[in-house]
C-alpha cells in the first residue's frame, strides 16, 4: 500500500513567521509531487506542484523536493491569517494513473 | 481555468434510496475521480475513468457504483443509501499526461437520515 504520510498537527504559526510543512512518502518511483491547501468546508485547491529535486518558489510559497530522502515539505513565509487551513501533500502513483493524498496538516496562524 | 462543477452543495437522503451524485467537467479531461472525505480519515478514492464507458476501482467501491456516458461528465450512484455513507464528497478531474495535479469541484455534503 503507497503511503504519504504528513504530521496532522495542528501547527500554531504567529502571523508574519515562516510555516514549515512537511511529508513523506513510500512510493520511489513517484515523479510528480503536490501541495493543496483546503479551508474548512471547502474543496481543495492546487496551490504548488513539484516535479524534480531541490526548491521551486511562487510568491510566498516554495515547495521543496528530496527524492533520495522521499521528503516534500512546503514553506510559507511572511505567514497571513488567511494561510489557516488544512495542508493536503499528494504525490503521483507511479503505476497508475492517479493521485495519492496525505490525511493533511491542519495550520493555524496566529495574530 | 478548469471548471469541474458538482450538481448539488447540500443533499439530505433517507436511508435505502437510491443517489445520484453529478459532476461536468468544461476542459475535456480524460480522467475523472470520485473521492469521498470524512474527518481523520483524509481523501479515499472510490472510483475513477480514465475514459467514456471505462471505470477503475478505487480504494472504498463498495455501495457506489459510477456511470461515464460522455466524457465531461461522471456521475457517483448510492445503489441504496446507508448513513456510513454520510460525507462530504468530492469529484475531481485531470488530463490523460503523467503530470500534473487535479481540479476538483466544490463537493457535495451528503447527509443519509
Amino acid at each position: 500500500q503507497k503511503e504519504v504520510e504528513q504530521n496532522s498537527g495542528p501547527l500554531s504559526v504567529p502571523e508574519g513567521a515562516i510555516a514549515s510543512l512537511n511529508c513523506t512518502y513510500s512510493d520511489r518511483g513517484s515523479q510528480s509531487f503536490f501541495w493543496y491547501r483546503q479551508y474548512s468546508g471547502k474543496s481543495p485547491e492546487l496551490i504548488m506542484s513539484i516535479y524534480s529535486n531541490g526548491d521551486k518558489e511562487d510568491g510566498r510559497f516554495t515547495a521543496q523536493l528530496n527524492k533520495a530522502s522521499q521528503y516534500v515539505s512546503l514553506l510559507i513565509r511572511d505567514s497571513q491569517p488567511s494561510d489557516s487551513a488544512t495542508y493536503l501533500c499528494a504525490v503521483r502513483d507511479s503505476s497508475a494513473s492517479k493521485i495519492i493524498f496525505g490525511s493533511g496538516t491542519r495550520l493555524s496562524i496566529r495574530p | 481555468d478548469v471548471k469541474v462543477t458538482q450538481s448539488s452543495r447540500y443533499l439530505v437522503k433517507r436511508t435505502g434510496e437510491k443517489v445520484f451524485l453529478e459532476c461536468v467537467q468544461d476542459m475535456d479531461h480524460e480522467n475523472m475521480f470520485w473521492y469521498r472525505q470524512d474527518p481523520g480519515l483524509g481523501l479515499r478514492l472510490i472510483y475513477f475513468s480514465y475514459d467514456v464507458k471505462m471505470k477503475e476501482k478505487g480504494d472504498i467501491p463498495e455501495g457506489y457504483s459510477v456511470s461515464r456516458e460522455k466524457k465531461e461528465r461522471f456521475s457517483l450512484i448510492l445503489e441504496s443509501a446507508s448513513t456510513n455513507q454520510t460525507s462530504m464528497y468530492l469529484c475531481a478531474s485531470s488530463p490523460p499526461q503523467e503530470v500534473g495535479g487535479y481540479t476538483f469541484g466544490s463537493g457535495t455534503r451528503l447527509t443519509v437520515v
